[in-house]
């Protein structure tokens, strides 16, 4: 069965860097666009960004020029690299994935929780 | 940029009770909405797609309806475990997908 399990979340300081993963199972990786999508605390889903199945990415306009998303389509993982965090990063990110682009996400991970705090 | 309002932000709703939910989108989206519910410590699980196209395994007492700019989610019978957050999402106006705010769902 499709099965997403992010990683690498945790409690940083103001400014600093983190780098999240999410490994895929049980469906053929390289075919679908993913995403990361973000929950702050008390506020609903937030779209982040999205790579596609041969690597174009986009980002939300907030999340542009401090996140990026890549992949690794032999390690069927995905990966966002945050830095110069800031405490309204803090949030739960999820990946997920859709068929196509634009699309519905059809499979969500559990979430991963980050904290940016002094 | 398209704006979502999902109304009301909170419904109160008794166990075998109705409940319907709405989605306003600035302009329109055609078809292109989607809806999840999202539960504290889950993952969102896709409920309907294409406005009216329910996922798969998904109960026949969860309904969608609409285009272009009203949509709406309806549950016909509610059972406990339909108590949760439900989100409405756009996937037309690319590169953005934008995610209404969320209507939660609570036992009356």
């Amino acid at each position: 069965q499709v099965q997403l399990v992010e990683s690498g979340g945790g409690v940083v300081q103001p400014g600093r860097s983190l780098r999240l993963s999410c490994a895929a199972s049980g469906f053929s990786f390289s075919s679908y666009a993913m995403h990361w999508v973000r929950q702050a605390p008390g506020k609903g889903l937030e779209w982040v960004a999205i790579i596609s199945f041969d690597g174009t990415t986009k980002y939300a306009d907030s999340m542009k020029g401090r996140f990026t998303i890549s992949r690794d389509n032999s390690k069927n993982t995905l990966y966002l690299q945050m830095n110069n965090l800031r405490p309204e990063d803090t949030a739960v990110f999820y990946c997920a994935r859709t068929l196509g682009i634009p699309d519905y996400f059809d499979y969500w991970g559990q979430g991963t929780l980050v904290t940016v705090s002094s | 940029e398209i704006v979502m309002t999902q109304s009301p932000a909170t419904l109160s709703v008794s166990p075998g009770e109705r409940a319907t939910l709405s989605c306003r989108v600035s302009q329109s989206v055609n078809s292109n909405l989607a809806w999840y519910q999202h539960k504290p410590g889950q993952a969102p699980r896709l409920l309907i797609y294409g406005a009216s196209t329910r996922a798969t395994g998904i109960p026949i007492r969860f309904s969608g309806s609409g285009s272009g700019t009203e949509f709406t989610l309806t549950i016909s019978s509610l059972q406990s475990e339909d108590f949760a957050v439900y989100y409405c999402q756009q996937y037309s106006n690319w590169p953005s997908f934008t995610f209404g705010q969320g209507t939660k769902l609570e036992i009356k």
